[in-house]
């Protein structure tokens, strides 16, 4: 019963280093979704992906890249890590697009950026 | 875009007391879920509804999907010290161009102190 598991927990990085965030769900879901959490701001949507292969922009891409090589994992890179990339990331799926059972959420990446 | 306006954006609680809490859109919404996310944890699903004027209970928590389908509405029976945490909101309209779900700000409850 592992559903969406997040690999690091915490991470801090300076300011120009690159990292990859990885993303792993074993409920066979189709859809991927990685967001991100500020204070007052909720969650706020960077890139998701309706299948293997696939990738699209959310509301906040810029600064990101994201793969989904396999149906189970999906990566979120920052090439360049700055200071307003602070924030805690999470990752969701779904069986399809957000209906019928949600999204299963990842525990979370708290990632600082100085 | 579409956005959710969830209310209040915070509120304190005693234990016993009943909380509300909603959420409005200028869009309609084909589905309606809540969530309530605990202090380092992501957020879990509480309840789900997918008929304008759907009422659903999930022990001491109900919702309702409101029957013009733009907002809804959660309400917490008698808490106790482990309702606190953040509720979320989120809307999805199967006719959007993503059909993603869109989530509100959320409302994050605390203890009086």
């Amino acid at each position: 019963n592992a559903g969406v598991t997040q690999t690091p927990k915490f991470r801090v990085l300076k300011t120009g280093q690159s990292m990859t965030l990885l993303c792993a769900q074993d409920m066979n879901h189709e859809y991927m979704y990685w967001y991100r959490q500020d204070p007052g701001m909720g969650l706020r949507l960077i890139h998701y992906s309706v299948g293997e292969g696939t990738t699209a922009k959310g509301e906040v891409p810029d600064g990101y890249n994201v793969s989904r090589l396999k149906k189970q994992n999906f990566l979120l890179g920052l090439e360049s890590a700055a200071p307003s990339q602070t924030s805690v990331y999470f990752c969701a799926s779904s069986y399809s697009a957000g209906a019928i059972y949600g999204y299963t959420f990842g525990s979370g990446t708290r990632l600082t950026v100085v | 875009g579409q956005q959710l306006n969830q209310s209040p954006q915070s509120m304190f609680i005693q234990e016993g007391e009943d909380v509300s809490m909603n959420c409005t859109s200028s869009s309609i919404f084909n589905t309606w879920l809540w969530y309530k996310q605990d202090p380092g944890e992501g957020p879990v699903l509480l309840i789900a509804l997918y008929k304008a004027g759907e009422l659903t209970s999930n022990g001491r928590l109900t919702a309702q999907f409101g029957i013009t389908r733009k907002d809804s509405f959660l309400n917490i029976s008698a808490s106790i010290p482990s309702d606190v945490g953040i509720y979320f909101c989120a809307g999805l309209n199967y006719g959007g161009s993503q059909g993603n779900l869109i989530f509100g700000k959320g409302t994050k409850l605390s203890v009086k102190p």
